[in-house]
């Protein structure tokens, strides 16, 4: 699987919108593009994919580059319980394994 | 709906000894994947289990195996303790085993070796 790079921090406003990047140079065409958050003492928690399309849902929303090799995860309107720690995630779709290979991902800070 | 469970919740053993973790899939999943966490760090795949079968295995040694059961829950056994096989050990339940499926985390268990 392709790696991804994510800043190791960053901090947001409440109530304002936070982009959170994620560089993928090395993805291939047959990636999906995987965000999950893990709040304190809990386990991941799948925030949405995609693999060329924006896609949007309840959560948050999916900003793919034209040509695939970074993406921006995109929440609305940062709260309080949006701070975790937030992993880009590639899966190949040519490999059935389904795992996951985490990185460091960004731990977000909300400023009330 | 019962989301994925894992028991116990938190776990003391010493060094030596063994130990098995167990986890419920979220209902209608049959694949199973195990964690492990380490503080600070992300998650780093042990394995999969898919129709009883372990499909897929990480960089863990053989001191690690698991069992997957007919109901789709599964477990995760470590033999011969070390003192850095303390971590957080995480399940995760999907339905198959594509690329394009998300997968559910269980809350964990805390396992500490002294």
């Amino acid at each position: 699987d392709a790696k991804t790079t994510q800043p190791n921090s960053m901090e947001s406003n409440e109530e304002e919108p936070v982009h959170l990047p994620c560089n993928h140079s090395t993805i291939s065409g047959t990636d999906y593009i995987h965000w999950y958050r893990q709040l304190p003492s809990q386990g991941p928690e799948y925030v949405i994919h995609g693999l060329t399309s924006n896609v949007n849902n309840r959560m948050a929303s999916l900003a793919i580059a034209e040509d695939r090799k970074s993406s921006t995860l995109i929440l609305h309107r940062a709260t309080l319980r949006d701070a975790a720690v937030y992993y880009c995630i590639l899966r190949d779709l040519s490999n059935t394994g389904n795992q996951f290979y985490f990185g460091t991902g960004t731990s977000l800070t909300v400023i009330p | 709906d019962a989301g994925v469970t894992q028991s116990p919740t938190h776990l003391i053993k010493t060094r030596g000894q063994q130990v098995t973790l167990r986890c419920s899939p979220k209902s209608g999943h049959d694949t199973v994947s195990w964690y492990q966490q380490a503080l600070g760090q992300g998650p780093q795949f042990i394995f999969q289990y898919y129709e009883e079968e372990e499909r897929q295995r990480g960089n863990f040694p053989d001191r690690f195996s698991g069992h997957q059961f007919p109901n789709y829950s599964s477990e995760l056994n470590v033999n011969a303790l070390l003192l850095g096989d303390s971590a957080l050990y995480l399940c995760a339940s999907s339905l198959g085993v594509q690329a394009s499926y998300e997968q559910y985390f269980g809350p964990g268990t805390r396992l500490t070796v002294t």
